[in-house]
């Protein structure tokens, strides 16, 4: 079965940073192109990066710069390292599957709510 | 950026009525469009991809139609269980993807 779990979430002030956390289970995370996606409080969701299986990686406009996608193949986990955190960052963060070459999501975990505020 | 507008905003209807969900993107995506079901507090789950292809385990109440720039899902006969909110989502210009903001189904 697959299955995702987000961790690492919290309280940060702004300029701060913290490190996300998806554990995978029931298919290879390295096989697939893996990626986070966002929810702001109450509003829609928002693409923010994506990681290819051969390891190249793409950001939103909006975190290019300031987050960084990577895993651990021997852990079998997806990470978000995101610096410089911003009020605007709020959100439920979600890992997601994307099958290579699909463009779709199609497995997501539960989710990590990050807030950002003094 | 390929913006999606999402109509109506909110749509209420009752159970076993016929709902019809609206996306309409700023230039062509061809076929590339899927759909989304998201309910509180839980991740979104994939419905429809490709505009019409049901997802491994959708019930076939739920279609998708549409190519080009306007598409729509459709819910032949509404459970109580389908009243959530839908977002559709472009992969036209993978991987730069984005989404419309939402319609809310609402019980009547």
């Amino acid at each position: 079965e697959v299955q995702l779990v987000e961790s690492g979430g919290g309280l940060v002030q702004p300029g701060g940073s913290l490190r996300l956390s998806c554990a995978a289970s029931g298919f290879t995370v390295s096989s697939n192109y893996m990626s986070w996606v966002r929810q702001a409080p109450g509003k829609g969701l928002e693409w923010v990066s994506v990681i290819y299986s051969g390891g190249s990686t793409y950001y939103a406009d909006s975190v290019k710069g300031r987050f960084t996608i990577s895993r651990d193949n021997s852990k079998n986990t997806l990470y978000l390292q995101m610096n410089s955190l911003r009020a605007e960052d709020t959100a439920v963060y979600y890992c997601a599957r994307v099958p290579v070459y699909w463009g779709y999501f199609d497995y997501w975990g539960q989710g990590t709510l990050v807030t950002v505020s003094s | 950026e390929i913006v999606l507008t999402q109509s109506p905003a909110t749509l209420s209807l009752s159970p076993g009525e016929r709902a019809t969900l609206s996306c309409r993107a700023s230039q062509s995506v061809s076929s590339y469009l899927a759909w989304y079901q998201q309910k509180p507090g839980q991740a979104p789950r994939l419905l429809i991809y490709d505009a019409s292809n049901r997802a491994t385990g959708i019930p076939a109440r739920f279609s998708g139609s549409g190519s080009g720039t306007d598409f729509t899902l459709t819910i032949s006969s509404l459970e109580p269980e389908d009243f959530a909110v839908y977002y559709c989502q472009q992969r036209s210009n993978w991987p730069l993807v984005t989404f419309g903001q939402g319609t809310r189904l609402e019980i009547k």
